[in-house]
């Protein structure tokens, strides 16, 4: 079968720098995706590796080892408002979109 | 402003109720899905469209039925609402890659929650 493994929810500090780490196995793979999605919102697409390595945007890199079916999001100068979930998804053969169930990210002061 | 408008936004239904949930998108984007969202479990994927014309089955299929007439337009049908179809029901779309498969980056509405009792 299709899976993705994330953590059910982390907790940072204003400031600091996360990893959320997300595993798969899928059949097939067309790229990487993270979303963020605040409570009660929509999901809001973040990032897409389909090559091993690192991607960053702004605050926001998402790496990527195909080979060890593994993707991190790493999050720095975390701020309140990146308290969100995150939700990581593979594309499979099928150009179909795999989900986790997503991290819940909690950011103290 | 370009998007996906999602109606209604909420609704509480009694059980054995027929009921639409509708979704236009202006992008004139060829994908349009339909997910359900329940707590502790991913996004999982009911129908889709790769195109005008065009629908297919995903994960959760069982109880819902979608058209896809034109471009814009992806309305959902529940045609006897169950308990267990209680949820947040979120419509998306994408646009197409050059060689004609649908990106993942989803463009989503802001969601319909629906309550069956």
């Amino acid at each position: 079968g299709q899976n993705i493994d994330q953590p059910t929810e982390m907790t940072a500090t204003e400031g600091a720098i996360v990893q959320i780490n997300c595993t798969y196995q899928t059949s097939g793979f067309n790229g990487l995706f993270w979303y963020q999605q605040h409570a009660g919102e929509a999901p809001t697409f973040l990032s897409y590796n389909v090559l091993d390595g690192l991607e960053e945007k702004g605050r926001f890199s998402s790496f990527l080892s195909r080979s060890k079916g593994y993707s991190y999001l790493l999050l720095k100068e975390l701020q309140m408002k990146d308290s969100a979930s995150y939700l990581c998804a593979v594309m499979d053969s099928n150009y179909q979109l795999i989900w986790g169930a997503g991290t819940k990210l909690i950011i103290k002061p | 402003i370009a998007g996906i408008t999602q109606a209604p936004t909420s609704q509480i239904l009694a059980a054995g109720r027929r009921m639409t949930l509708r979704c236009t998108q202006d992008m004139r984007h060829n994908a349009m899905y339909w997910y359900r969202q329940d707590l502790g479990l991913g996004l999982r994927l009911i129908h889709y469209s790769n195109t005008a014309g065009t629908t297919g089955k995903g994960e959760v299929p069982d109880g819902y039925s979608v058209s896809r007439a034109n471009t814009d337009d992806f309305p959902l049908t529940l045609a006897s609402a169950v308990p267990s179809q209680t949820s947040v029901y979120f419509c998306a779309s994408s646009d197409s890659t050059t060689s004609g498969g649908a990106t993942g980056e989803l463009f989503f509405g802001e969601g319909s929650r629906l309550t069956v009792l």
